[in-house]
């Protein structure tokens, strides 16, 4: 396993398109996160999935956005009618979950967004 | 107010200077990780720590849980070790983790 990938690396699109990025997380990780960062700033909190349910989702996360995990294993994020604030880097991350405590977070490389 | 506040947001250092960084929290937590950012995106995960002190080659974290308080030390840096450091924090009864908003390093040879 080489760690979590994310596809596209990059991608730009005009506004009022839709996208959607991929998530492959390390094979065993039951957790798997969301995040999205603009320049200058730390990681924001968008979602979270537990296996195949989405537990959390932050108010970041506006009716535009939906992430699924359907089997439990890859993550979809998709942004429909995208707008120049989107933006930004947008991070997968996974975590295996034992009892009540996390192990730490394994981040992918992200996937770079540029609405023009 | 930010949850997770980091300080210095940037740093500079000859190559050979010990550094730290230093982060504060003001909720109750699980567990705080320190990151690794390089240009480019990707992350790493340094440390995860709940109390006292890890160490692993060069680098140093430590955690005073009553002070709320965390410091990464980088013993004899080197221009390699020039990102962005991130201390993030899993907030009690949470799972997804909050980030401060980085130190940017620059070690100069």
């Amino acid at each position: 396993d080489t760690g979590v990938s994310q596809d596209p690396r990059h991608k730009i699109t005009k506004r009022g398109q839709n996208v959607t990025f991929r998530c492959d997380p390390i094979s065993e990780h039951n957790r798997l996160y969301w995040y999205r960062q603009t320049l200058g700033q730390g990681p924001e909190f968008l979602t979270y999935f537990q296996n195949e349910a989405q537990l959390e989702k932050s108010r970041l996360l506006s009716d535009r956005f939906s992430a699924e995990r359907p089997k439990g294993s890859f993550s979809t994020l998709e942004i429909q009618r995208t707008e120049q604030g989107d933006s930004a880097m947008y991070l997968c991350a996974s975590s295996l979950a034992r009892t009540t405590r996390d192990t730490e977070a394994f981040f992918g490389q992200g996937t770079r967004l540029t609405v023009v | 107010k930010n949850e997770v506040e980091q300080s210095p947001q940037n740093l500079t250092a000859q190559e050979g200077e010990f550094i730290t960084i230093n982060c504060s929290y003001s909720v109750g937590i699980s567990a705080l990780h320190w990151l690794q950012q390089h240009p480019g995106g990707g992350i790493v995960s340094l440390f995860m720590l709940s109390s006292g002190k890890k160490k692993h080659g060069r680098l140093i974290a430590t955690i005073n849980i009553q002070e709320k308080h965390s410091s990464l030390h980088i013993t004899a840096s080197h221009p390699r070790d020039s990102a962005v450091y991130i201390c993030a924090i899993t907030g009690a009864g949470s799972y997804q983790l909050t980030f401060g908003k980085g130190t940017k390093l620059s070690v100069i040879p």
